[in-house]
C-alpha cells in the first residue's frame, strides 16, 4: 500500500493564480481531510469528507474548494491564490473503529504564493 | 466550535528525564484525544490516543491521562531519548472521524 499520496511536493504560485493539490489514498478509508500547517498555529482543518459525494467545511475553508467523486481521491482547489495561503498542506485519511479515528497523513505540499 | 490549548510551546529536558505536555479542550462533547509526533520536514504520526471512557493509557515509555471533569489531558514521556526530539501535537474530536482540532504544538528537545 502506498498509503496517502500528495502531489506536488512543492509549488510556487503568483497571486491570483489557481491550482489543484492532489490527494489519493489506497486504504479504502471513508474519511478524508485537508489541513494547513503554519508556524506556531498547529494544523487547521480546511475541508473534510465523510464519503464519496459528501464534503463539508472545516475551520478555515475560505479560498478553497473540494470535491470527492471517488473514495480514493480528494483534490483541494485554490481558486485565486493569495500570499496568506502560503503554507504546508497535509491531506489525511481515516477510518472509524468505535470512536477511535486514526488519521494517516500524506507527506505534505509546501506552497508559496508570491 | 472546539478550542484546544497546549502548553508548553517548547520543552527542553535532559536525556533520561521525563517530559510532560498538557492540553485543555473546550467542548464537553469531545470524546477522542490523539497525540501526534512530527519530526522536522515529516508528516505527523499518531503515537497514542485515548477515548473519553478511559482515564489513562500507557504504551511503553508513553502514557496519556485524561480528566474529563477538568477537560484536560496530558502526554507523559519517561526515560526520554534523543530520538524523542520532535514537535508533539494534541488534538480533540467530538465524534466526527476527521474533525480533529489540534493544539499549537510543543517543540521537545532532548539534550545529551
Amino acid at each position: 500500500n502506498a498509503g496517502v499520496t500528495q502531489t506536488p511536493k512543492f509549488q510556487v504560485l503568483k497571486t491570483g493564480q489557481s491550482m489543484t493539490l492532489q490527494c489519493a489514498q489506497d486504504m479504502n478509508h471513508e474519511y478524508m481531510s485537508w489541513y494547513r500547517q503554519d508556524p506556531g498555529m498547529g494544523l487547521r482543518l480546511i475541508h473534510y469528507s465523510v464519503g464519496a459525494g459528501i464534503t463539508d467545511q472545516g475551520e478555515v475553508p475560505n479560498g478553497y474548494n473540494v470535491s470527492r467523486s471517488t473514495t480514493e481521491d480528494f483534490p483541494l482547489r485554490l481558486l485565486s491564490a493569495a500570499p496568506s495561503q502560503t503554507s504546508v498542506y497535509f491531506c489525511a485519511s481515516s477510518y472509524s473503529k468505535g470512536i477511535r479515528y486514526e488519521q494517516y497523513f500524506g507527506p505534505g505540499t509546501r506552497l508559496t504564493v508570491t | 466550535g472546539e478550542n484546544v490549548e497546549q502548553h508548553p510551546s517548547t520543552l527542553s529536558v535532559q536525556e533520561g528525564d521525563s517530559a510532560v505536555i498538557k492540553c485543555t479542550y473546550s467542548d464537553s462533547a469531545s470524546n477522542y484525544f490523539p497525540w501526534y509526533k512530527q519530526e522536522l520536514g515529516k508528516r505527523p504520526q499518531l503515537i497514542i490516543d485515548i477515548r473519553s471512557n478511559v482515564g489513562e493509557k500507557k504504551d511503553q515509555r508513553i502514557a496519556v491521562t485524561l480528566n474529563k471533569t477538568a477537560k484536560h489531558f496530558s502526554l507523559h514521556i519517561t526515560e526520554t531519548q534523543p530520538e524523542d526530539s520532535a514537535v508533539y501535537f494534541c488534538a480533540a474530536s467530538s465524534g466526527g472521524g476527521n474533525k480533529l482540532t489540534f493544539g499549537t504544538g510543543t517543540q521537545l528537545k532532548v539534550e545529551l
